[in-house]
């Protein structure tokens, strides 16, 4: 069974630009949830979405955005790039949203801002 | 959300048990302790969780003593490829699931 996968892998946009990142969650799990990890930091919850509603938002602006599709997998899109919007992208699935499930992190997505 | 403290690194050699310590003073009641170990370039990987006392898995064992106030994460004859972060996380019932919040980690190197 396939684990979450994430895509594209690595991804160079110039400041200004929009990304769209996207993610298949684990098949059967219907919460999907977004981090940025910085080099040499952890990640930092940007988003959750629970059957194609958003739950949780991080401390992020609102170029920032996600949604979720009936079929449970995600987008993360991000307006007007900054330079420090460089990081690596993970997305994470668990069956449910609520309760102590174990999240299933994807390999991310490498984001380079020029 | 309760605050995590952990070594920024530790340095190990292969089969030799290996013990990360995290500090988690204003754990809430209904707050859980979780570990994620993350390689390189991936995805942070669930190891185990706990509430209170010992819990053991076929990876790792986590001693949560009876304040709460602390645990340790314990992997026993680490080899090479434990070299990794080891993140402490410590979450309610509402979050500890999807909404995580990673603090720093602790950087372990395993030497031969």
């Amino acid at each position: 069974d396939a684990g979450v996968t994430q895509s594209p892998t690595h991804l160079i946009k110039t400041r200004g630009q929009h990304v769209t990142l996207r993610c298949s969650p684990i098949s059967g799990h219907k919460s999907v949830s977004w981090y940025q990890q910085v080099l040499g930091q952890g990640p930092q919850f940007i988003f959750q979405y629970y059957e194609k509603e958003e739950r949780g938002r991080g401390n992020f602006p609102d170029r920032f955005s996600a949604r979720q599709f009936p079929n449970y997998s995600s987008e993360l899109n991000v307006n007007a790039l900054l330079l420090g919007d460089s990081a690596l992208y993970l997305c994470a699935s668990s069956f449910t949203g609520d309760g102590n499930t174990e999240a299933f992190f994807g390999q991310g997505t490498r984001l380079t801002v020029v | 959300l309760a605050k995590t403290t952990q070594p920024i690194s530790m340095d190990s050699y292969e089969g030799q048990e290996v013990n990360i310590t995290c500090s988690h003073n204003n754990i809430a009641t209904n707050d859980y302790i979780t570990w994620y170990q993350q390689f390189p370039s991936q995805g942070p990987r669930f190891i185990i969780q706990g509430y209170k006392t010992k819990v053991t898995n076929e990876v790792a064992s986590l001693f949560i003593p009876a304040d709460r106030k602390s645990s340790t994460l314990s992997l026993p004859r680490v080899s090479l490829s434990d070299t990794a972060v080891y993140y402490c996380l410590v979450g309610d019932n509402n979050n500890a699931g999807n909404m995580l919040t990673f603090g720093g980690g602790t950087r372990l190197m395993v030497k031969p």
